[in-house]
């Protein structure tokens, strides 16, 4: 039982480029997150899904665009990275009610140079 | 939304004294009160979690304690090791109309020898 997968786990991007970061959950969990957490400033809700075909915004959604074609998935993109993307961003997910909590996956080191 | 505090930012103990962290919240319709642990290089996990009709609960050397008229929940370490040197946050919760979790700013607990 893999639990969440995130891919990839590092990954060197230039400013102006595009990437998608990939959440993969084998829970049959119905929501599902993305977070970014940077030093000092703790976890931060960019994203998040309630259930496949339905995304919603967090806190920081600016920048960002995400995607729940299928229950299991949920894509994070950068259209256009900046410096300021430069973070560990972690997906997660939960059963209908969070009552038993979330499940992160493992976390996606990004850089923007 | 919710406003999430910890207390103290970090924190430094001997190996087996004791270890306590508070967390205060301001929705006073938050029934859910999980505690995540995270080392370093790892996503958070979740090490125990209380509802708002249990004062107190334990799980060998970490209990987690809530107190919902002064609106705080603190989580306890006993007998502390050096594999408890984590991050610990807190994330309260109204689990009738929230979906998302409000992540605590975090504490950094060092368990010295």
């Amino acid at each position: 039982n893999a639990g969440v997968t995130q891919t990839p786990k590092f990954r060197v991007l230039k400013t102006g480029q595009s990437m998608t970061l990939l959440c993969a959950q084998d829970m049959n969990h119905e929501y599902m997150y993305w977070y970014r957490q940077d030093p000092g400033m703790g976890l931060r809700l960019i994203h998040y899904s309630v259930g496949e075909g339905t995304t919603a915004k967090g806190e920081v959604p600016d920048g960002y665009n995400v995607s729940r074609l299928k229950k299991q998935n949920f894509l994070l993109g950068l259209e256009s990275a900046a410096p300021s993307q430069t973070s560990v961003y972690f997906c997660a997910s939960s059963d209908l009610q969070a009552d038993y909590g979330y499940t992160f996956g493992s976390g996606t080191r990004l850089t923007v140079v | 939304g919710e406003n999430v505090e910890q207390h103290p930012s970090t924190l430094s103990v001997q190996e087996g004294d004791s270890a306590v962290i508070k967390c205060t919240y301001s929705d006073s319709a938050s029934n859910y009160f999980p505690w995540y642990k995270q080392e370093l290089g790892k996503g958070p996990q979740l090490i125990i979690d209380i509802r708002s009709n249990v004062g107190e609960k334990k799980d060998q050397r970490i209990a987690v304690t809530l107190n919902k008229t002064a609106k705080h929940f603190s989580l306890h370490i006993t007998e502390t090791q050096p594999e408890d040197s984590a991050v610990y946050f807190c994330a309260p919760r109204n689990t009738g109309t929230a979906s998302k979790l409000t992540f605590g700013t975090g504490t950094r607990l060092q368990v010295t020898l």
